[in-house]
């Protein structure tokens, strides 16, 4: 059975800093991995999405690593600021493009003016 | 829409009724993911459906929690005999090509 953690469960940082979220997965067998941003009492937004045989994805000031061999991936955020807070998920799939995600269970990210 | 829409955004029942949950994918999107989220944790997977049918229910908790999509398009979430511990957020997600689309999610509160 596929499990996701992410590390920091939370994480507070003063604006403009440049931060890095971490995702790690027991199966190295996925499909795609997917970061998601979810703001309180809202649903997920789609940030990025790495397929197996990429090494990473880049929007914005957002760029996402994808290490398959290790189990691992990063979601770097450049410059942060107020808006940047929110709860980050990230997500993997196993086997086909219609499979289920299975999800870590996020990191809170507080970004202080 | 452009999104995928979730009906009723709030839902307060009492323990013992029932319920339903509706989800409106992103046109043409074939695959639809129900998720269920307590709070200060990641998604559940409940069920997915590709088409009509259910591919994969293997996350639904138990035998009162069922869900349709009979035509392709509109799913519907059914908990039957509704339990204090089915209170949470239960999102739904539609894909095409891989990439899921959330919608905002029915907050139920099982009184």
């Amino acid at each position: 059975k596929q499990e996701v953690t992410q590390i920091p469960a939370a994480l507070s940082v003063p604006e403009g800093e440049n931060l890095v979220l971490n995702c790690s997965f027991t199966d190295s067998a996925i499909y795609n991995l997917q970061w998601f941003r979810q703001d309180p009492g809202k649903g997920l937004t789609s940030l990025l999405l790495i397929q197996s045989s990429q090494r990473e994805q880049t929007s914005g000031r957002l760029n996402a690593s994808l290490d398959k061999s290790s189990g691992r991936s990063t979601l770097y955020i450049a410059a942060s600021q107020p808006g940047d807070s929110a709860t980050y998920l990230c997500a993997v799939r196993l086997g086909g493009a219609g499979n289920m995600l299975t999800f870590g269970g996020g990191t809170r990210l507080m970004v202080k003016p | 829409g452009a999104g995928v829409s979730q009906t009723p955004s709030n839902k307060v029942t009492e323990k013992g009724k029932y319920v339903e949950l509706r989800c409106d994918p992103i046109s043409g999107h074939t695959a639809l993911y129900w998720y269920r989220q307590s709070l200060g944790q990641g998604p559940e997977f409940l069920i997915y459906f590709q088409g009509t049918g259910a591919a994969d229910d293997s996350g639904l908790p138990n035998d009162r929690f069922f869900a349709v999509r009979p035509e392709g398009s509109v799913s519907t979430l059914k908990i039957q005999r509704t339990e204090r511990g089915d209170s949470a957020v239960y999102l739904c997600a539609s894909s095409l090509s891989g990439e899921l689309f959330f919608g905002e999610g029915s907050r139920l509160t099982v009184l």
